[in-house]
């Protein structure tokens, strides 16, 4: 069984600093990762994909990946009210098509 | 369109009667999913189409719910004889060939009464 675990928070973190929001995953032959923001009541918003180890950077968010220790991280900068939301990471291998989602976690700005 | 149309995007029922929810996915998206929501709980996956391939089925609840992709477009999920256990937000999404992250539509809130 194919999983994607995420600590559910809520994770508070004052305005201005960094927010880091970690995943993990089960499946080894997982091959894209993605991002997901949900704000309450919405439908989730793709905002960052990685596909390789290291970092990729969009803006004021980083995405992060060690295939290694199976391990995927966002860090939000200068983090704002407006970032307060559910973070849903996910993951595919090619194999399923499919894209398993964590359970997200309730990221909280404290103004 | 420009993005993933659902319909309705409200739905009250009461119980035991039918439902159809209806997704139409962004032009050129070869691949489609509907996955529910339940109030404060995760995507809950339900059902997968790409092209003209057998759909992965290994998500739905119970033989209520059905699902068809007519034409490698427009979907519609069928639940029969609705349970209150059914509601819930239900969310359809579509990927292009490469499957490079789904795109949401916005979503039918079915409430079971």
């Amino acid at each position: 069984q194919k999983e994607v675990e995420q600590n559910s928070g809520p994770l508070s973190v004052p305005e201005g600093a960094i927010a880091s929001l970690n995943c993990t995953y089960s499946d080894r032959g997982s091959q894209s990762f993605f991002w997901y923001r949900q704000y309450s009541g919405k439908s989730p918003e793709l905002i960052m994909s990685i596909y390789s180890n290291g970092d990729k950077e969009d803006g004021r968010f980083t995405a992060q990946l060690n295939k290694a220790s199976q391990y995927v991280s966002l860090l939000i900068r200068d983090s704002q009210p407006s970032d307060s939301a559910t973070y849903l990471c996910a993951v595919n291998d090619f194999r399923d098509d499919k894209i398993i989602f964590g359970k997200g976690t309730r990221l909280h700005i404290l103004p | 369109g420009a993005g993933v149309s659902q319909s309705p995007s409200n739905k009250v029922t009461e119980k035991g009667k039918d439902v159809e929810l209806r997704c139409d996915p962004i032009s050129g998206h070869t691949a489609l999913y509907w996955y529910r929501q339940s109030l404060g709980q995760g995507l809950e996956f339900l059902i997968y189409f790409q092209g003209n391939s057998a759909p992965d089925k290994s998500g739905l609840p119970s033989d209520r719910f059905s699902a068809e992709r007519t034409g490698g477009s427009v979907s519609t999920l069928t639940i029969q004889r609705t349970q209150q256990e059914d509601s819930a937000v239900y969310l359809c999404a579509s990927s292009p060939p490469d499957l490079g992250g789904y795109t949401f539509g916005s979503g039918t809130r079915l409430t079971v009464v």
